[in-house]
């Protein structure tokens, strides 16, 4: 059962404009990660956000989290298209093995030249 | 650079095949995971393993075992591979007690099951 839901599953943009992923979760995390696929590769870690921070930077990528509504938004400003990936939330609910770390659906972000 | 390995990107294998993927990490992590993943239904969790020769099962277990003789090595074992195990297989590992934690992914391992 998936615990992260991306939002939306497809965003095309134009290179330069910001994009931005949100994830909505069911249950309470501890923390709640945002991974980056490239086509047909594996995934690559990107940020880790605590349940008790609300604003995370690294680099070009902003991560904020609300617990309250339980949701969590990537931001990636000024785009470019190396960025052109599916963007995956996951989160340390607890699933059928137990408290793992949980993956969404993903996000397929297409940045155009 | 943690660096995770898996033997092969691609593979063919026909119905009923024993099929075997391996994964090897160089960060002398805890924990080793198999995922596969499949269009609209993400990632999910097959087997995982937190030290050798312990495993425990994951979300999906049926139709797959693995064996961790060495820390470094985590094998996902198909007994008699179906058309419906064709998938992407990711390896993944993470450092620590806690299972949560960032993991660190292979490149991955299309397997097509004709």
């Amino acid at each position: 059962s998936q615990q992260g839901e991306e939002d939306p599953q497809a965003l095309s943009i134009q290179e330069g404009e910001n994009a931005t992923m949100n994830c909505s979760y069911k249950t309470s995390i501890n923390n709640l990660q945002w991974y980056r696929q490239n086509s047909g590769r594996g995934l690559v870690h990107l940020i880790l956000i605590r349940s008790n921070e609300r604003e995370k930077h690294s680099g070009r990528l902003r991560v904020t989290l609300d617990t309250s509504k339980k949701s969590s938004s990537l931001l990636i400003t000024a785009s470019r298209a190396a960025d052109t990936a599916s963007y995956f939330c996951a989160t340390d609910g607890v699933s059928d093995a137990g408290n793992m770390l949980t993956f969404g659906g993903g996000t397929r972000l297409m940045v155009k030249p | 650079d943690v660096k995770v390995t898996q033997s092969s990107r691609y593979l063919v294998k026909r119905t009923g095949e024993k099929v075997f993927l391996e994964c090897v990490q160089d960060m002398d992590h805890e924990n080793m995971f198999w995922y596969r993943q499949d269009p609209g239904l993400g990632l999910r969790l097959i087997y995982f393993s937190y030290d050798v020769k312990m495993k425990e099962k994951g979300d999906i277990p049926e139709g797959y075992s693995v064996s961790r003789e060495k820390k470094e090595r985590f094998s996902l074992i198909l007994e008699s591979a179906s058309t419906n195990q064709t998938s992407m297989y990711l390896c993944a590992s993470s450092f620590g007690a806690l299972l949560q934690e960032t993991q660190y992914f292979g490149p991955g391992t299309r397997l097509l099951v004709l």
